[in-house]
């Protein structure tokens, strides 16, 4: 059974940099030409997609943060890992790992973390 | 303000049925067949209901259905039952390899 956990700071300073790490197991991030992705849930709103990668490094990020993200993987340690820099208190949000699902593209997410929350906040 | 919108709140008694509507634009609902729908408890993940417009994945009942008629999509919930209440997403991919969700619906189950 695929599980993501994701791990990171629960508290960030302003300006500074967001870090997130998604550890997969169950299976290989390399095998079956899976994409991975990060969908961010400010409190009590909607989601939000933050951006996806293909295992190979193909990335494609939400507009409004394409600035300051980046996604990528970690295939020796089945990771795959979020930045999100200048953060804002707009950044506070549960921050959720995700898979999508294998026969629509990579625009259905059928996997998903627990979420980890990240506070923005001096 | 979401990509994709939503009525804030939708409700129906136990058994009957309800469905949620999904309004965003040719550029993205109306221009792909890749609407899915989001079912999210208080303090928990959200999870796939459905995927290409009207695909179940695996578990998820048959009471569950969706479909799409230019740029709106529905979720349809059969035979409501208590643990259907809860938050409902939409999402849609969109121009130029992006991924909008909706501003959600809060299913009621009176």
């Amino acid at each position: 059974q695929l599980q993501l956990q994701e791990s990171g700071p629960g508290l960030v300073k302003p300006s500074e940099t967001l870090s997130l790490t998604c550890t997969v197991s169950g299976g290989s991030i390399s095998s079956s030409s899976y994409y991975w992705g990060w969908i961010r849930q400010p409190p009590g709103k909607e989601l939000e997609w933050v951006g996806t990668i293909y295992y190979g490094g193909t990335t494609y990020y939400n507009p409004s943060l394409k600035r300051r993200v980046t996604i990528s993987v970690d295939t020796s340690k089945n990771q795959i890992s979020l930045k999100l820099t200048s953060v804002t208190a707009a950044d506070t949000a549960m921050y959720y790992c995700v898979r999508p699902q294998s026969t629509s593209g990579w625009v259905s997410f059928e996997y998903w973390g627990q979420g980890t929350a990240v506070s923005v906040s001096s | 303000q979401s990509a994709l919108t939503q009525p804030p709140s939708a409700s129906g008694s136990p058994g009957q049925s309800v469905t949620i509507s999904c309004t965003g634009t040719n550029s993205d609902i109306g221009g792909y067949n890749y609407v899915s729908w989001y079912q999210q408890h208080p303090g928990k993940a959200p999870k796939l209901m459905i995927h290409g417009v009207n695909k179940r994945p695996s578990g998820v009942p048959d009471r569950f259905s969706g479909s799409k008629s230019g740029n709106t999509a529905s979720l349809t919930v059969s035979g409501l039952q208590a643990d259907d209440e809860a938050d409902y997403y939409c999402s849609s991919y969109a121009d130029n390899n992006v991924v909008v969700f909706g501003g959600g619906t809060s299913l009621t189950v009176l």
